[in-house]
């Protein structure tokens, strides 16, 4: 079975400072391993990916993710935060072989100009 | 990235009617589509799977005969809502997924908030 954990219901940084949005997987075999944002009252965007090859992903708005298979983590980042970037962010995970998505809880994100 | 749209965007309805929503994929052609249904603060909790010709995969609990499924073509799947109650009223998602051979990624359409009165 594949699970998402996504350990902070919240976070909140100040604009400028660096953020990190922790998520952490669960699956029998290879992951593929995905983040996704979501302004109100809206469906998802599709930030990055990671299938195979560097452990750190670039997506869009300058966030990015480092895989990290020892401690089964996929965390999201970014160096500089912007009031903009104020949303709900979902990790989710798919394994390799199945065809179903699993999303984590979902974190919402504040940041403070 | 690929767009993925809804139609309605927001429908309220009577109980007892039902309500049609369509996802298209603008951009791509998908053969598999997804519905899912989200609770307010709450994440997303996939419904079914959606093939192009053949009968969706219906997730544990949900009933098929209320949620009715139809993937027309390589580009349309359309969720009814029939009998419409207001517990029925929610934030339905669909999503269609691009590419092949294992690295797919899944878009998602903008939501159809449903409010059943």
């Amino acid at each position: 079975a594949q699970s998402v954990a996504q350990p902070e219901d919240q976070v909140n940084v100040a604009e400028g400072n660096p953020l990190t949005v922790k998520c952490t997987y669960s699956v029998s075999g290879n992951p593929y391993l995905f983040w996704y944002v979501q302004y109100p009252n809206r469906g998802l965007q599709f930030l990055l990916k990671y299938i195979t090859g560097d452990n750190l992903v670039k997506g869009s708005y300058g966030f990015e993710a480092e895989f990290n298979k020892s401690q089964t983590s996929f965390h999201l980042k970014k160096p500089s935060a912007l009031v903009s970037d104020s949303a709900l962010y979902f990790c989710a995970v798919r394994e390799l072989g199945n065809n179903d998505m699993r999303f984590g809880a979902g974190t919402r994100l504040t940041v403070k100009p | 990235g690929a767009v993925v749209s809804q139609h309605p965007s927001r429908v309220i309805c009577k109980s007892g009617t039902s309500v049609k929503i369509e996802c298209r994929s603008l951009d791509f052609q998908a053969t598999t589509m997804f519905w899912y249904r989200q609770f307010p603060k709450q994440s997303l909790m996939l419904m079914a799977t959606s093939n192009e010709g053949s009968k969706a995969t219906y997730e544990q609990g949900v009933e098929k005969d209320k949620f009715l499924i139809n993937h027309a073509s390589l580009t349309l799947s359309t969720l009814t809502v029939t009998s419409a109650h207001p517990e029925d009223s929610s934030f339905y998602i669909c999503s269609a997924r691009e590419g092949a051979g294992g690295q797919e990624t899944q878009y998602f359409g903008p939501g159809t908030r449903l409010l059943v009165l």
